[in-house]
């Protein structure tokens, strides 16, 4: 199996672009999470789906995100407009089941907002 | 609220040692909890998982143990190597009743450790 893809892997953009990140979960896994990684909070949940539908999204931080997953292979977080504040390292997970709660994740969008 | 902290945030050793890395949480209701590694650049690779009935899980030269009542996890590294270097991640699994589904892991912010060789 190929794993979690993402992309783009980088990408530089100025304040007030609009950004779109993508994934793609492993096939077969019912729960597609997105996380967002700095230095200062660490990793934190923003949104998880379960089978297409948005279970919880209490973690996106404002309006500017959001985050559709149209079918059972593909998800976009987009975040419209962006900040500097937005720069960090994007992921995307997908597991099985989430009761056992074995994740596997992608390697990340690196998001730069100059 | 939950909290995962991990000490020391970082660790240095020669290679070959025996070294034990730290997960504390504040709060006991957990489902379950997960080691993973971090490489620079790169996502985080699920290492061990350890339900919340158990008390410990071994993979290779990894162990890792769980004490729910005092909010510990260690992740035992045998015989340490400079491949071992990396982030080393705790996360627990907190659930959620929101409509039913679960599905919220809390991560401490790593142990970054080096292995010299």
């Amino acid at each position: 199996d190929a794993g979690v893809i993402q992309s783009p892997r980088h990408e530089v953009t100025e304040m007030g672009q609009e950004v779109t990140l993508r994934c793609k979960p492993i096939s077969g896994h019912d729960y597609l999470f997105w996380y967002r990684q700095t230095m200062m909070r660490g990793l934190e949940l923003l949104i998880y789906f379960n089978n297409n539908v948005p279970i919880d999204d209490s973690g996106m931080p404002e309006d500017r995100f959001s985050a559709k997953m149209p079918n059972a292979s593909f998800s976009t977080l987009k975040i419209q407009p962006s900040e500097p504040r937005d720069s960090a390292v994007y992921f995307c997970a997908s597991s099985r089941t989430v009761n056992t709660g074995e994740l596997f994740f992608g390697e990340g969008s690196r998001l730069t907002v100059l | 609220k939950q909290e995962v902290t991990q000490i020391p945030a970082a660790l240095s050793v020669p290679e070959g040692e025996n070294l034990v890395l730290n997960c504390s949480f504040t709060d006991s209701a957990i489902y379950n909890l997960q080691w993973f590694r971090q490489d620079p650049g790169k996502g985080l690779t699920s290492l061990l998982l350890i339900q919340s009935s158990q008390r410990e899980q071994t993979s290779g030269r990894l162990n890792a143990s769980l004490d729910k009542s005092s909010g510990r996890s260690t992740l035992y590294i045998a015989a340490s190597q400079p491949g071992d270097s990396a982030t080393y991640l705790c996360a627990v699994n907190i659930g959620y009743d929101y409509g039913g589904s679960q599905g919220n892991l809390i991560f401490g912010k790593g142990t970054k450790l080096s292995v010299k060789p």
